[in-house]
């Protein structure tokens, strides 16, 4: 069955520190897969996204994820981590093109401490 | 670009009423629409999905008759919550996508219902 795994529920990082969200996937064929960013009481935000092609991918405020295909991961990595990045992180798999549908991990909230 | 506006942000009612929620796509024409629904520190549970002009297609155990999903053109959808009850309360969610930009939803910023 398709599933995604988000092992941290929690993580707390300091300011300035590096960062590394996990997220693991079970999908027959190759995924579409997404990482998006929700702030407390608000939408969902993308922060970066892997079709195809090069398996390391560049998003929006400084993030980028790797695509590995032997382990069927989709880490997201942040060198240096600003307090304002504490919120929950989602990372999702498409798992049906014909229908867009998502497949979401549980999220993983982050704590920035000062 | 990319924009989709929800509406109302935040909406109070009485048990036994309906509520209805906006979803547009401002700077797209979205061939598929989303609704979600999410609990209190949960991930996102998808409730139905629909397509401009067809019927939406609900997901197991979600029931058809107490969230009307309507999309009526490329821009809107509406998800009414009919004869709301307390346990209705939740934060919802919609997203959009448009089949010319692959496999991307967008979202809004999310409807929390509260049924008094």
């Amino acid at each position: 069955a398709q599933s995604v795994t988000q092992p941290d529920i929690h993580i707390t990082v300091s300011e300035g520190a590096s960062l590394e969200l996990r997220c693991n996937y079970s999908y027959g064929a190759t995924p579409y897969l997404f990482w998006y960013v929700q702030s407390p009481g608000q939408g969902l935000q993308l922060l970066l996204k892997y079709f195809s092609g090069d398996t390391l991918v560049q998003g929006i405020k400084g993030f980028e994820a790797e695509f590995k295909r032997s382990q069927s991961s989709f880490n997201l990595r942040k060198p240096s981590v600003h307090w304002s990045d504490a919120a929950e992180y989602f990372c999702a798999v498409g798992a049906d093109s014909g229908t867009y549908k998502y497949i979401f991990g549980t999220g993983t909230r982050l704590k920035v401490l000062a | 670009g990319a924009v989709v506006s929800q509406h109302p942000s935040w909406v109070i009612c009485k048990s036994g009423t309906s509520v209805k929620i906006e979803c547009r796509s401002l700077d797209f024409q979205a061939t598929t629409m989303f609704w979600y629904r999410q609990f209190p520190k949960q991930s996102l549970m998808l409730m139905a999905t629909s397509n401009e002009g067809s019927k939406a297609t609900y997901e197991q155990g979600v029931e058809k008759d107490k969230f009307l999903i309507n999309h009526a053109s490329l821009t809107l959808s509406t998800l009414t919550v009919t004869s709301a009850h307390p346990e209705d309360s939740s934060f919802y969610i919609c997203s959009a996508s448009a089949s010319e930009s692959g496999n991307i939803q967008y979202f809004g910023a999310g409807t929390r219902l509260s049924v008094l």
